[in-house]
């Protein structure tokens, strides 16, 4: 199978502080993996799509400065949201698939945020 | 604006029925069409997945219908279960991009 890993799976802190989530490809490489946010009872919400070895496209509307993404490796990528603050709060959520075509997409477990 | 539409939004069916969940989409560069699968707190699972050259794919109790000329596809749960009770999620996306363009999800319950 295709596993991604996530990590940490649940995290609480201080508004102002920045949080680093991982995104891994256990079984695989994955030169593209996506960063996605997700709110109660909604769908996903593309943040952006990492890109390894190059920079992060961003969807409109997302702060790059604010959510960094790290894609250095062909199986790993890291979320940083820096100065989080309790608009932040959220689950967040990445997915990677096997270089190549149209390769389904697997996705990691998420990691709830939560901001105080 | 909404690419890909999903109805119903939420789905209630008796143990041993069969759920119907629909979806519509608008740009015919899309070519691959799956179907996620979401429970509290977890990520997304794919649950069946199918490309426009054929119109039906089933994988266990689960198939799913496209119809090309209408842009439409649909998924269909046979014999649900009460562990079928989650969130489920159509999606579509191109070849070239492989950005997937999400539905809005439904949640379906299933009775005992």
């Amino acid at each position: 199978g295709a596993v991604v890993s996530q990590h940490p799976s649940w995290v609480i802190c201080k508004s102002g502080t920045s949080v680093k989530i991982e995104c891994r490809s256990l079984d695989f490489q994955a030169t593209t993996m996506f960063w996605y946010r997700q709110f109660p009872k909604q769908s996903l919400m593309l943040m952006a799509t990492s890109n390894e070895g190059s920079k992060a496209t961003y969807e409109q509307g997302v702060e790059k400065d604010k959510f960094l993404i790290n894609h250095a490796s062909l199986t790993l990528s890291t979320l940083t949201v820096t100065s989080a603050h309790p608009e932040d709060s959220s689950f967040y959520i990445c997915s990677a698939g096997r270089t190549g075509g149209n390769q389904p997409q697997h996705f990691g477990d998420g990691t709830r945020l939560s901001i105080l | 604006q909404q690419q890909v539409k999903q109805s119903p939004q939420s789905l209630i069916v008796q143990k041993g029925g069969i759920s119907i969940i629909n979806c519509a989409y608008e740009n015919t560069a899309f070519d691959y069409f799956p179907w996620y699968q979401q429970f509290p707190g977890k990520g997304p699972a794919l649950l069946i997945a199918i490309r426009p050259d054929v119109s039906e794919k089933k994988e266990g109790r689960f198939t799913i219908s496209f119809n090309k000329s209408a842009k439409q596809f649909s998924l269909h749960i046979m014999d649900s279960q009460p562990g079928d009770s989650a969130t489920y999620f159509c999606a579509a996306s191109d070849g070239n991009n492989r950005k997937l363009i999400w539905g809005l999800g439904t949640s379906l319950a299933v009775n005992p």
